[in-house]
């Protein structure tokens, strides 16, 4: 059964890189089926999509975030991470991590998730 | 990108069934059978409960539905039960980059 785990620092620095990583057990993110995402969640909100990452290391972002974010593949270690530049307490939430599914090339659902992680700026 | 529009709130009597609107546009919920439902219970993950307009992962009870109608999709629970008392979110794949939109969300009451 695939898992998912979010890890890195709570409290981030306004201006600073928030940096978290989601570590993947039972399943591979080599695998050319899946999509692996950030989602995020504010105080009290609804979830907002980030982006992912496929197993071949092309990127899909939300666009007004494009400018300031990055997801990356550690096939070695079985982790993606994400990258946040420039924060502002705009961007506090839980972070969710989570496997896409496609369905062809389309991008169909999220069926696995991380407990998800609190960051505070 | 704007977000898939759902209703902030529904309510119910356990027993009694509830429907959860969707509404989306002719680039992503009208075009694609890619809509998925998330359940959310306070402090926890979300939960996929219906994918691909109406399929149901294994393990997930029958009394969750989806169907779909024009730019209009809906999550259907029927014999509500105190523990499906959470908020609901639906996604749906979009033509235009990310590919993926997320609803509001709409808390579901359980009276």
């Amino acid at each position: 059964q695939v898992q998912l785990q979010e890890s890195g620092p709570g409290l981030v620095k306004p201006s600073e890189t928030l940096s978290l990583t989601c570590t993947v057990s039972g399943g591979s993110v080599s695998s050319g089926s899946y999509y692996w995402s950030w989602i995020r969640q504010p105080p009290g909100r609804g979830l907002e999509w980030i982006g992912y990452i496929s197993h071949s290391g092309s990127t899909n972002y939300k666009s007004s975030l494009k400018s300031r974010v990055t997801i990356s593949l550690d096939t070695s270690k079985n982790q993606f991470s994400l990258k946040l530049s420039s924060v502002t307490a705009a961007d506090t939430a839980v972070y969710y991590c989570a496997r896409g599914v496609f369905s062809g090339r389309y991008e169909a659902r999220l069926d696995v998730w991380g407990q998800g992680t609190t960051v505070t700026v | 990108q704007s977000a898939l529009t759902q209703p902030a709130s529904v309510s119910g009597s356990p027993g009694q069934s509830i429907t959860i609107s969707c509404t989306g546009t002719t680039s992503d919920v009208g075009s694609y059978n890619y809509v998925s439902w998330y359940q959310q219970h306070p402090g926890k993950a979300p939960k996929l409960m219906i994918y691909d307009v109406s399929e149901r992962p294994s393990g997930v009870s029958n009394r969750f539905s989806g169907s779909k109608s024009g730019n209009t999709a809906s999550l259907t629970i029927s014999g509500l039960q105190v523990e499906d008392e959470a908020d609901y979110y639906c996604s749906s794949y979009t033509g235009s980059s990310p590919h993926v939109l997320f609803g509001g969300g709409t808390k579901l009451t359980v009276l």
